[in-house]
């Protein structure tokens, strides 16, 4: 069974740093691309950064490019999003997903979540 | 970057209904799309993929079809767990895109 892990939320205060991590397990991690989502109170989804399976590519939305870094650790199953310069408009809700599979079948792609982790940014 | 346009934003409707909400993308993802319902408090959860095929354990009252730029998402007798609020999802390429959600209430 997939299951992904969500930690590291909380209150920080505005320009502060965050790092949240996802644990995996259920399926080859390394074979998948991953993704991280959010969902500011009362908002629609947001994607907001993907890393491929490697690591070796990663993927930003316009609104954390440059604050933001994803990265991977495959022999610990487990997926990180460092949080820099924070904003009141990063309070959300950040999900992990499960993105694109080696095979790059259309029945995989975001098909798992984690339950979230909620950031708070507020002085 | 691809924009993905849902519409409508908000409908009522009621128990029985037929409700069809729409995406439209700035440019062809052929069927790199998704579906989710998303009620209060909860994880999303994906009813549709690859644009027409149903999820696993999802009731067949919703469906979904298109392929390039228009989409559609149908639910065909609307139930009362029904409402909530829906998104689509293009995963053709980065960044992915959500449409900004339809949130379906109770007439």
């Amino acid at each position: 069974e997939v299951q992904l892990l969500e930690s590291g939320g909380g209150l920080v205060q505005p320009g502060g740093s965050l790092r949240l991590s996802c644990a995996a397990s259920g399926f080859t991690f390394s074979s998948y691309a991953m993704s991280w989502v959010r969902q500011a109170p009362g908002k629609g989804l947001e994607w907001v950064s993907a890393i491929s399976g490697s690591g070796g590519s990663t993927y930003y939305a316009d609104s954390v490019k440059g604050r933001f870094t994803i990265s991977r650790d495959n022999s610990k199953n487990t997926l990180y999003l460092q949080m820099n310069s924070l904003r009141a408009e990063d309070t959300a809700v950040y999900y992990c997903a499960k993105d694109q599979g080696i095979a790059a079948r259309l029945a995989e792609y975001f098909q798992h979540w984690g339950q979230g982790t909620l950031v708070t940014v507020s002085s | 970057d691809i924009q993905m346009t849902q519409s409508p934003s908000a409908m009522s409707a009621s128990v029985g209904d037929r409700v069809t909400i729409t995406c439209r993308a700035s440019q062809g993802i052929s069927n790199y799309l998704a579906w989710f319902q998303q009620k209060p408090g909860k994880v999303p959860k994906r009813l549709i993929y690859a644009a027409s095929s149903l999820q696993s354990g999802v009731p067949s009252r919703f469906s979904g079809s298109g392929s390039g730029t228009e989409f559609t998402l149908t639910i065909s007798s609307l139930q009362p767990e029904d409402f909530a609020t829906y998104y689509c999802l293009q995963h053709n390429s980065y960044p992915r895109t959500f449409g900004q959600g339809t949130k379906l209430e109770i007439k």
